[in-house]
């Protein structure tokens, strides 16, 4: 029972576009969200975070939305570069605000950003 | 972020043995984790590693297939036990509660591939 999925396994966007890459969970516990990002050989990198209390925020490039009555989340790239092609995981936690733990992960989406 | 290192980085081991894998953080840290990724699969918690005491473990994985050390603040060890090619994955630990923030970060993770 996967309780946080990522329907697309795969992304390909050409450079400048937008990059939207969807998140849904289903445990109506999670209050915590985030993004990494994973480069072969290499463990994730975080990228951002939302708590459940905000719909929407922002880091440079990166803006994450999240639309709890959906229990579905957003990552936005704009615009996409080259060096943003990775496999970008979701993960939830039941836990905000002393520290994210119990991360549960989605099995990832790999973008491919096309010069 | 932490400057997270694991030992070995890959290894392949024969069915029925045992391999231990190290995790150093360059600064003390509140929380270390282990987690383990399948071929195809998301990351999956393991344990959360707890300093000077018995490691506390997620649904489905026990002390005698994966125990798990945690000296001080600073080093992990998680042993793969009487391994078998199911247990061919990447090992991942990571932490929380750095200087640098709250959020989870992760090591490079280790590549076993078991024959």
């Amino acid at each position: 029972d996967q309780q946080v999925k990522q329907n697309s396994p795969s992304l390909s966007v050409q450079e400048g576009r937008i990059s939207i890459l969807n998140c849904d969970y289903t445990n109506s516990m999670f209050d915590y969200f985030l993004w990494y990002k994973k480069y072969p050989a290499e463990g994730p990198t975080f990228l951002i975070s939302i708590s459940s209390i905000k719909d929407k925020n922002e880091d440079g490039r990166f803006t994450v939305f999240l639309n709890k009555s959906a229990k579905h989340l957003s990552l936005h790239i704009v615009p996409s570069q080259p060096g943003d092609s990775a496999v970008y995981f979701c993960a939830a936690s039941p836990y905000s605000g002393a520290g994210s733990y119990q991360l549960t992960f989605g099995k990832g989406t790999k973008l491919s950003v096309i010069p | 972020s932490a400057v997270i290192s694991q030992k070995p980085s890959r290894d392949i081991c024969q069915r029925g043995t045992s391999l231990t894998i190290q995790c150093q953080v360059d600064s003390q840290v509140t929380m270390m984790f282990w987690y383990r990724q399948q071929p195809g699969q998301s990351l999956t918690l393991i344990a959360t590693a707890n300093q000077g005491s018995e490691a506390t473990y997620e649904s489905g994985f026990v002390i005698d297939k994966f125990p798990i050390s945690r000296p001080n603040l600073t080093f992990s060890t998680l042993t793969v036990s009487n391994m078998s090619p199911e247990d061919s994955s990447i090992y991942l630990c990571s932490v929380v509660g750095t200087l640098k923030g709250n959020e989870q970060f992760f090591g490079p993770g280790t590549r076993l591939t078991v024959l």
